[in-house]
């Protein structure tokens, strides 16, 4: 059964056209990240939450913002997409210092 | 500022052969250090993991090993199957830290050839 899902798997958005990518969990871990991977480069942390705390990473652009409304689930929302945000954005969540992360499939994004 | 870097993009092995995927890091403060595997179209998922107190980590065909004077790490896969094609990334954090985040590598797709 699968325990981090991201939804959609697949997402086409115009540019600067808001788009929001989802990310639930079942496993109650406290840290629930994102990370954006673009094609042969290492997954980027965009920012995290540990429980309701939101970390920002210092080079996110101000762009991209998230959500956490409860344990469960995680939206990140790219309020106007750039030809530069096409990449992978993968979900994880851990437990805190245990950082073995376990991922959600991803949702690819491609901005036209 | 990669503080994690895999050199090799591509490693091409025969099965039944060893793969041997590297990593290096330049951050000190890294004292816990995993490799995960991606197939296409999927997640990465955890494959095998090591504390900064050991220096060799074994399950089953994986061994992890860890240098730290030279800050590098070593996935060595034996023998290597066909279900092992896929990108192998590296990730480190410093717990003692408590900096639970993780920073990936640029991965190192590996084809088991038949």
């Amino acid at each position: 059964d699968a325990m981090v899902i991201q939804n959609p798997r697949y997402q086409v958005t115009q540019f600067g056209k808001p788009v929001t990518l989802s990310c639930s969990q079942t496993l109650n871990h406290n840290v629930m990240y994102w990370y954006q991977q673009k094609s042969s480069q290492a997954p980027k942390l965009l920012f995290h939450y540990y429980d309701k705390d939101f970390n920002n990473e210092a080079d996110t652009p101000d762009n991209f913002q998230s959500r956490r409304p409860n344990t469960s689930f995680c939206f990140l929302d790219i309020r106007s997409p750039g030809l530069g945000d096409t990449a992978m954005y993968l979900c994880a969540t851990s437990e805190g210092v245990n950082t073995e992360a376990f991922f959600g499939q991803g949702t690819r994004l491609t901005v036209v | 500022d990669q503080q994690v870097k895999q050199n090799s993009p591509s490693l091409s092995v025969q099965e039944g052969r060893i793969s041997i995927l590297n990593c290096d890091y330049t951050n000190s403060m890294f004292d816990y250090f995993l490799w995960y595997k991606k197939y296409p179209a999927e997640g990465p998922t955890f494959l095998i993991s090591i504390s900064s107190i050991k220096d060799k980590n074994e399950d089953g065909r994986f061994t992890v090993f860890l240098n730290k004077s030279a800050k590098h790490l070593s996935l060595h896969i034996v023998p290597s199957q066909p279900g092992d094609s896929a990108v192998y990334f590296c990730a480190a954090s410093a717990r003692s830290s408590n900096d639970y985040k993780l920073s990936f590598g640029a991965g190192t797709t590996v084809t088991v050839r038949a």
